[in-house]
């Protein structure tokens, strides 16, 4: 079974702290993303990337920032965590054509206090 | 740019009813079209997507979807809702050239009354 793995499901930080969020795909995409997901705002789009090394920023990206080092792998890290970056986190995958969708991971509820 | 509609924030049905989620989109030729669900506490699941073909698509959990162009709409429909259908649905809309970006609806939350 294909999966998108993010490696914590909670996580609770400190205002100021230096965040790390991860995420493994296992189906050799070229295409990784990382959303935030808030009441009545739905998915908003923070960083992607298309290929190793390389990043795209999205809708909000102020407060964040990504690495890509290698394909599988896109870590979303958040410089210095505010308490209004409490939020669920979502990474996706897809291949680079486009019409086959994305694949999601379990997400990451973050809570910074 | 692409944009999408959801236009029902939360749906409520009883058990056996009929369902329709609305979708309305904006793009400048026929898009990649999408819905997915959400569980509570969990990414999302692909229902089912169109992008081109036959314009009633079926997908997995028995929903099926229309896409109109004429209305620039692509509605879920399910014709007997079952109690562990209560979720979050999102609709999306993707671009077929130039980005492999998505843009997702806010989302319709469905509950379902026993």
């Amino acid at each position: 079974d294909v999966k998108v793995t993010q490696s914590s499901r909670y996580l609770v930080k400190r205002t100021g702290e230096k965040v790390f969020l991860e995420c493994v795909q296992d189906m050799d995409h070229e295409n990784m993303f990382w959303y935030r997901q808030d009441p009545g705002l739905g998915l908003r789009l923070i960083y992607f990337s298309y290929d190793v090394k390389m990043k795209e920023k999205g809708d909000i990206p102020e407060g964040y920032s990504v690495s890509r080092e290698k394909k599988e792998r896109f870590s979303l890290i958040l410089e210095s965590a505010s308490t209004n970056q409490t939020s669920m986190y979502l990474c996706a995958s897809s291949f680079s054509a486009g019409a086959d969708g994305y694949t999601f991971g379990s997400g990451t509820r973050l809570t910074v206090v | 740019a692409q944009s999408v509609t959801q236009p029902d924030i939360h749906i409520t049905v009883s058990e056996g009813a009929s369902l329709e989620l609305r979708c309305n989109y904006s793009y400048g030729a026929t898009p990649y079209l999408f819905w997915y669900v959400q569980s509570p506490g969990q990414g999302l699941q692909l229902l089912l997507k169109y992008f081109s073909g036959d314009t009633l698509v079926q997908g997995i959990k028995g929903f099926e979807a229309e896409f109109k162009r004429s209305q620039s709409s692509f509605n879920l429909r399910k014709p007997s809702v079952h109690w562990s259908d209560a979720a979050e649905y999102f609709c999306a809309v993707g671009a077929t050239s130039g980005t492999y970006k998505y843009i997702f609806g806010t989302g319709t939350r469905l509950k379902v009354l026993a």
